[in-house]
């Protein structure tokens, strides 16, 4: 039983660099986030998809991408990395709006911009 | 808009004693509200939730009371142990619109033997 399942887990990518993070649940969920967390910052949704081919702004989407072309994936991208996108960016997945439907975390991805 | 505040850690407590994580919120109508907790290297879990005013959401010894009057929903535990040592986040998914969580900045909780 995956769960939520983040590739990579690790990276290291130099100023302007671009690459994707993505995320895979096999929950078969309709709702999936991406949040980064930072120190002393707590969690900040960044985008998030209500259905597969849907997307939407979170809190801070600038310098972000995402695309949900397949129900079970939730693609993150960065065009052009920079030093402020150093963080650990999470993925979540829920059922749906309703509160009995808790957010499912995947185990993060750390990333480093230099 | 919605916020959440908890009080800053790091928490430090000696094993079996008592534990309150504070968590004052400000939103509008009757919020969801959820306490996470992140154990080290891990990505979050769920921990307890309460959905309307006076509910009390238990899990693995924790508590909290989802207090209407004073925008509360504190965390506590009687008797703590080494393995709570994490970071404990209280959230708040807003009455109204999509299921996005806001969350506090997270405590950290060290117990020691």
């Amino acid at each position: 039983n995956a769960g939520v399942t983040q590739t990579p887990k690790f990276r290291v990518l130099k100023t302007g660099q671009s690459m994707t993070l993505l995320c895979a649940q096999d929950m078969n969920h309709e709702y999936m986030y991406w949040y980064r967390q930072d120190p002393g910052m707590g969690l900040r949704l960044i985008h998030y998809s209500v259905g597969e081919g849907t997307t939407a702004k979170g809190e801070v989407p600038d310098g972000y991408n995402v695309s949900r072309l397949k129900k079970q994936n939730f693609l993150l991208g960065l065009e052009s990395a920079a030093p402020s996108q150093t963080s650990v960016y999470f993925c979540a997945s829920s059922y749906g709006t309703d509160s009995n439907q808790p957010q499912h975390f995947g185990d993060g991805t750390r990333l480093s911009i230099l | 808009g919605n916020s959440v505040t908890q009080m800053e850690g790091p928490v430090t407590l000696s094993e079996e004693a008592f534990l309150t994580i504070n968590c004052t919120y400000t939103a509008t109508g009757y919020p969801s509200l959820f306490w996470y907790v992140q154990y080290p290297g891990e990505g979050l879990q769920l921990l307890l939730k309460a959905t309307k005013a006076d509910d009390k959401g238990s899990n693995k010894g924790f508590e909290a009371t989802y207090r209407k009057e004073t925008t509360s929903f504190h965390l506590e535990k009687g008797s703590v142990q080494v393995s709570d040592s994490a970071v404990y986040f209280c959230a708040l998914e807003g009455a109204s619109g999509y299921s996005t969580l806001t969350f506090g900045k997270g405590t950290m909780l060290l117990v020691s033997p």
